[in-house]
C-alpha cells in the first residue's frame, strides 16, 4: 500500500526567506504525486503535480516541486516566502486503486509559520 | 465558476447523536469525493461516488456512516450514532471525471469541509 511521510510538523521561517517542505512517499510503481495547501476554515487547493516527464514542476503562487525517484522525494519550494503563504501544506501520493480508478493518499502535513 | 458547497460548516454533537452533511460539488462533476481529516492528519478518504453509484467505500465504517448521492448530484453523509473520536473535518471534493492523470478534467477540487465536535 502507498503511503507518504512529511517529517516536518511545523516549520518556521521569515519573509523573504526560502522554503523547503520535504516529503518521502512509498508506492510500487511509478507515483503521481501531488502538494495541497489549506488555509484555515478553507478546503485544500492544488498546489502542483507529477504526473511524468520534466521532475521539475512548477505551480501556483510561486512554488516548485522537484521529483527525485533514487530518494523517493518530492520536496515542495519557494525562493521567496510571503506572509500569505501561511497555511498546512499536504503532500499526496496518487494510486490505482481499481480499474481506472485512482485514490489520493495524504501525508499528515507541514504547517508553515511565516515570521515578518 | 462556483466552488463546491458544505454545509454546515461547523457542528457541536453529544455522543449516540446523529448528524448530516450536506455537499453540494461544481456543477457537471460526476465524481464525488468524502474525506475526513482528524486533527494532526492527512485527509483520508471514505467513499468515491461515480454519478449515483459508489466506486470506493472500503474506508468507511459502515457500521455508523451512510451517504448517498441519489440524483448523482448533491450528496449527503451522515453519521448514527456518533462517537467520541468521529471529531474531524469531513471534506467534500469533486472532479469531471475520475482517475488522476491526464490533466485538469481529473483534479478534485475540495469544498471548505464541515468541522465536527463530538462531546
Amino acid at each position: 500500500a502507498q503511503s507518504v511521510t512529511q517529517p516536518d510538523i511545523h516549520i518556521t521561517v521569515s519573509e523573504g526567506a526560502s522554503l523547503e517542505l520535504r516529503c518521502n512517499y512509498s508506492y510500487g510503481a511509478t507515483p503521481y504525486l501531488f502538494w495541497y495547501v489549506q488555509s484555515p476554515g478553507q478546503g485544500l487547493q492544488l498546489l502542483l503535480k507529477y504526473f511524468s516527464g520534466d521532475t521539475l514542476v512548477q505551480g501556483i503562487k510561486g512554488f516548485e516541486a522537484e521529483f527525485k525517484r533514487s530518494q523517493s522525494s518530492f520536496n515542495l519550494r519557494k525562493p521567496s516566502v510571503h506572509w500569505s503563504d501561511a497555511a498546512e501544506y499536504f503532500c499526496a501520493v496518487g494510486a490505482r486503486s481499481g480499474g481506472s480508478n485512482y485514490k489520493l493518499t495524504f501525508g499528515k502535513g507541514t504547517l508553515l509559520t511565516v515570521n515578518p | 465558476e462556483a466552488g463546491v458547497a458544505q454545509s454546515p460548516r461547523y457542528k457541536i454533537i453529544e455522543k449516540r447523536q446523529s448528524v448530516a452533511f450536506w455537499c453540494n460539488p461544481i456543477s457537471g462533476h460526476a465524481t464525488l469525493y468524502w474525506y475526513q481529516q482528524i486533527l494532526g492528519q492527512g485527509p483520508k478518504l471514505l467513499i468515491q461516488f461515480q454519478n449515483n453509484g459508489v466506486v470506493d467505500d472500503s474506508q468507511l465504517p459502515k457500521d455508523r456512516f451512510s451517504a448517498e448521492r441519489l440524483k448523482g448530484v448533491d450528496s449527503t453523509l451522515k453519521i448514527q450514532p456518533a462517537k467520541l473520536e468521529d471529531s474531524a473535518v469531513y471534506l467534500c471534493a469533486s472532479s469531471l471525471i475520475p482517475g488522476l492523470a491526464g490533466g485538469p478534467s481529473r483534479e478534485q477540487f475540495f469544498g471548505p469541509g464541515t468541522r465536527l465536535t463530538v462531546l
